[in-house]
């Protein structure tokens, strides 16, 4: 099964919003409402940011959103900070295996 | 605080066998599903195994079924993945990751990796 796609890189100035795409299948995105989101920075552990498509984990900040149309989920960011700069990679359930699949991940430039 | 530390990733020839462990603390590990994930160099993440809460469950990426094994020891608090006959491409980065219940799909806490190179 193919990875998820994402697109390689965004970019966004302080103070604006950006959306990051994830493009799935049936059997995985749009199948499911288990799409989560993870913030890497470089040479660091991944820190989950969004699961179940749009609940946040206790301490995510509310700029922090998911939402999802069919096979597309999207992770949007409000009022970008310099510490947004990072990696975000999305995952879904999917239908057999494997029981968990990754996007490529984008990296987030704020410039 | 949750912490997972992971160790025994080293520099291994191709067709051996390696022993990743995985010491957690901070929860109640018997009470939770576990995965390993790995990211090769300058790559996205790739989802390896999971085992359930009381190990009777286990999951395992198509690329390393067959050669991998996922298991657990709850009294010493510790998750492992033994790796059999290792390839150049499973060279990565390995996380250890706690499952954020039952999902078996939501990765809520990593550890910070330990490194595997495959290589003659």
């Amino acid at each position: 099964q193919s990875a998820l796609t994402q697109p390689a890189s965004v970019s966004g100035s302080p103070g604006q919003s950006i959306t990051i795409s994830c493009i799935g299948t049936s059997n995985d995105v749009g199948g499911y409402n288990y799409v989560s989101w993870y913030k890497q920075h470089p040479h660091k552990a991944p820190k989950l940011m969004i699961y179940d498509v749009t609940k946040r984990p206790s301490g995510v900040s509310n700029r922090f959103s998911g939402s999802k149309s069919g096979n597309t989920a999207s992770l949007t960011i409000s009022d970008l900070q310099p510490e947004d700069e990072a990696e975000y990679h999305c995952s879904s359930y999917t239908s057999g295996t494997p029981l968990v699949i990754f996007g490529g991940g984008t990296k987030l430039t704020v410039l | 605080e949750v912490q997972l530390l992971e160790s025994g990733g080293k520099v291994v020839q191709p067709g051996g066998s390696l022993r990743l462990s995985c010491s957690v603390s901070g929860f109640t590990f018997e009470d939770y599903a576990m995965h390993w994930v790995r990211q090769a160099p300058g790559k996205g993440l790739e989802w390896v195994s999971l085992i359930s809460w009381n190990g009777d469950i286990k999951y395992y990426a198509d690329s390393v079924k067959g050669r991998f094994t996922i298991s657990r020891d709850d009294s010493k608090n510790s998750l492992y993945l033994q790796m059999n006959n290792l390839r150049g491409d499973d060279t990565a980065l390995y996380y250890c990751a706690k499952d954020i219940g039952s999902s078996w799909n939501t990765l809520d806490d990593w550890g910070q990796g330990t490194h595997v190179t495959v290589s003659s």
